[in-house]
């Protein structure tokens, strides 16, 4: 089955510098990766996804970047603010047949300091 | 449209008791899936189901059923509660049959088991 691998596990920026997650997955049948915020206590909200014909996709000041070739994926935020902290979920799925199964990493906890 | 909708929010059950934890969702999503969410551990899928009448095993299955009755709802029962299944649960839908679609999660359900 699918394995999704997540790092790091926290990261602690300054408000206003860069912040990078990086996941990696494991079969190349996955072809859907969402990713997904969640604040304390609340559910898990999607913020961006790609689909595996596209390299890189951006929305303000977020963007995720995929590699198909080294099965990997990556979320970018610019200019980070405190309502950035969450924790961060990346996934892998695919459309094929009967199967749907939706892969998750570990998460990421990101804090921004002010 | 009310999107998913858990119930109840909080449950406090001690060993041995079963119990079902009810999802509903109004959006004609077709497929509905549970995941336990533990600290460090991501989200994990319990079950899943691509309609009415066929569900299936995710991958931590044990200890839980699962029934799809109807389009809208799909509880999830513990047969005999173990201290091992406190967490937080999530039921999730998304829409199948027009590529990969993102799903969207309800509130979550906190249970502790004494």
């Amino acid at each position: 089955g699918e394995n999704v691998e997540q790092h790091p596990s926290t990261l602690s920026v300054q408000e206003g510098d860069s912040a990078v997650i990086k996941c990696t997955y494991s079969d190349s049948a996955s072809n859907y990766f969402p990713w997904y915020k969640q604040e304390l206590g609340k559910r898990p909200q999607l913020i961006i996804d790609i689909r595996s014909n596209v390299g890189e996709k951006k929305d303000q000041r977020i963007a995720v970047t995929l590699n198909k070739t080294a099965k990997h994926f990556s979320l970018h935020i610019t200019e980070t603010q405190p309502e950035d902290s969450a924790v961060y979920f990346c996934a892998a799925s695919q459309d094929s047949g009967g199967y749907q199964k939706v892969t998750f990493g570990t998460g990421t906890k990101l804090q921004v300091i002010p | 449209n009310a999107g998913v909708t858990q119930t109840p929010k909080f449950q406090v059950l001690k060993t041995g008791q079963s119990m079902t934890l009810q999802c509903a969702q109004d959006m004609n999503h077709e497929y509905m899936s549970w995941y336990r969410q533990d600290p460090g551990m991501g989200l994990r899928l319990i079950h899943y189901s691509v309609g009415a009448g066929i569900t299936d095993q995710g991958e931590v299955p044990n200890g839980y059923n699962v029934s799809r009755s109807t389009t809208e709802d799909f509880p999830l029962r513990l047969l005999s509660a173990a201290p091992s299944q406190t967490s937080v649960y999530f039921c999730a839908s998304r829409k199948l049959g027009q590529g990969n679609q993102p799903q969207h999660f309800g509130d979550g359900t906190r249970l502790s088991i004494l």
